[in-house]
């Protein structure tokens, strides 16, 4: 069964603690992107990659980390610098960095204690 | 930079009826694609339909058709017949046809409710 996962489905953190959400796909797309989504708003790219090794910032990448080792995995790691990080991530893939359709994961509710 | 924006914070229909959700956008490029996304109450994003730019022909699928209107800037969904599975938000979404831009840029949302 093809598709994109993400994990945890919910995720609290501490005041100055670093979290790491999963992302991982088995459609053997190229590139994969981080979204965050705020209540009321539309969705806005944190950081994407287009191949193995290498990834780029998106439009509010500060107090967010990625690595991207594998073609399948790309997980996100918010960091104590990311001063309001409550908000619903999303993971998305396409077939590679261009026009294709980019396909999105069910997303991590990440919440402050 | 390119902005969606949708007029429509909230829209209803009756089941079995046609409603239409409105999408602006804003862009100096002449080639480009447009999305429309539903999110249903799981909150997992999942692609409505998809248009071409350079395509005159307005995309279809199944009960979800468009009308794009690349002059003015508009790209409208029609939801035919309506379900009740069809509840959701809806996002529009940009996305550039040239290389090294990798974004979506989506509106705000329309959150639609079917009444039964």
């Amino acid at each position: 069964d093809g598709g994109i996962t993400q994990s945890p489905k919910y995720l609290f953190r501490k005041e100055g603690q670093n979290v790491t959400l999963s992302c991982e796909q088995n459609l053997n797309h190229d590139a994969m992107y981080w979204y965050r989504q705020d209540p009321g708003q539309g969705l806005r790219l944190i950081y994407y990659s287009q191949i193995v090794n290498d990834f780029q910032k998106g439009d509010i990448a500060e107090g967010y980390s990625v690595s991207r080792e594998k073609k399948e995995s790309f997980p996100l790691t918010v960091t104590s610098a990311q001063k309001n990080p409550t908000a619903f991530y999303l993971c998305a893939s396409s077939i590679r960095g261009g026009a294709e359709t980019q396909y999105f994961g069910p997303g991590t509710r990440l919440l402050v204690l | 930079a390119q902005t969606v924006t949708q007029s429509q914070p909230e829209m209803s229909v009756q089941e079995a009826e046609t409603v239409t959700l409105s999408c602006t956008y804003d862009t100096s490029e002449s080639d480009y694609y447009l999305f429309w996304y539903k999110q249903p109450p799981s909150r997992q994003m999942i692609l409505v339909i998809r248009q071409e730019a350079y395509k005159q022909q307005n995309a279809t699928e199944n009960r979800f058709s468009v009308n794009f209107q690349k002059a003015a800037k508009s790209f409208s969904l029609k939801i035919s017949d309506s379900q009740l599975g069809d509840a959701a938000m809806y996002f529009c979404a940009y996305r550039t046809s040239q290389g090294g831009s990798e974004k979506l840029v989506f509106g705000k949302g329309t959150k639609l409710t079917v009444n039964p």
